[in-house]
């Protein structure tokens, strides 16, 4: 099962939006509405920021939203804060009834 | 309270063997699949087993499977992950992940361990 595929890194200045992309196959992104993102600051475990491609868990604020369109999954965080900085990543439920993720992005807060 | 804690990483050589465990508290433990992730240091996630709730369903990456094992006792609240014929490529920090649905499978986790250890190397 191949890595979905996602910028390395992306950046944006405090008060700017900005998008991640997660890029699969018909077998995992396309193929199912289990498409999940993941904050991780250093040294910390990941959290949940969205999953079911849209859904935000309780707390995690309204900047951050989720969409996708066919192969391609995306996060959206707007009005950039500096604690936003820190990697993020994407996962998906495959037809192998396993789970896949993303290599990762570095969000940069200019 | 949501707990997990893995414990068990260690430094050890390939080949050898490791078992991991994850000692959760705060749930009701029997009625959630739970589930290992692990972080090479520097690198991405990687997904490595899923287990049922009562243990009679097991899936595992394609890069562990025939290596690793993943097993719960439900009567101690602890999952585990037996390491078998390690490599080097298995270095990385192991989390546990807890399913957030009672009695069904999800492919998202809202509580992770602090992650454990584990390097392997000659």
């Amino acid at each position: 099962q191949s890595a979905l595929t996602q910028p390395a890194s992306v950046s944006g200045s405090p008060g700017q939006s900005i998008t991640i992309s997660c890029t699969g196959t018909s077998s995992d992104v396309g193929g199912y509405n289990y498409v999940s993102w993941y904050q991780q600051h250093p040294g910390k475990a990941p959290k949940l920021m969205i999953y079911d491609v849209t859904n935000r868990p309780s707390g995690v604020s309204t900047r951050f939203s989720g969409s996708k369109s066919g192969n391609t999954a995306s996060l959206t965080i707007s009005g950039l804060q500096a604690e936003d900085e820190a990697d993020y990543y994407c996962s998906s439920y495959t037809s192998s009834s396993t789970v896949v993720f993303g290599g990762g992005t570095k969000l940069t807060v200019l | 309270e949501v707990q997990l804690l893995e414990s068990g990483g260690d430094l050890v050589r390939p080949g050898e063997s490791l078992r991991l465990s994850c000692a959760a508290s705060g749930f009701t433990f029997s009625s959630y699949a739970m589930n290992w992730v692990r972080q090479a240091p520097g690198k991405g996630l990687e997904w490595v087993s899923t287990i049922s709730g009562s243990g009679g369903s097991t899936y595992y990456a394609d890069s562990v499977k025939g290596r690793f094992t993943i097993s719960r006792d439900n009567s101690k609240n602890t999952l585990y992950l037996q390491m078998n014929s390690l490599r080097d490529e298995d270095t990385a920090v192991y989390y546990c992940a807890k399913d957030p649905v009672e009695n069904s499978r999800t492919w998202y986790w809202v509580y992770w361990g602090q992650g454990t250890l584990v390097t392997v190397s000659s």
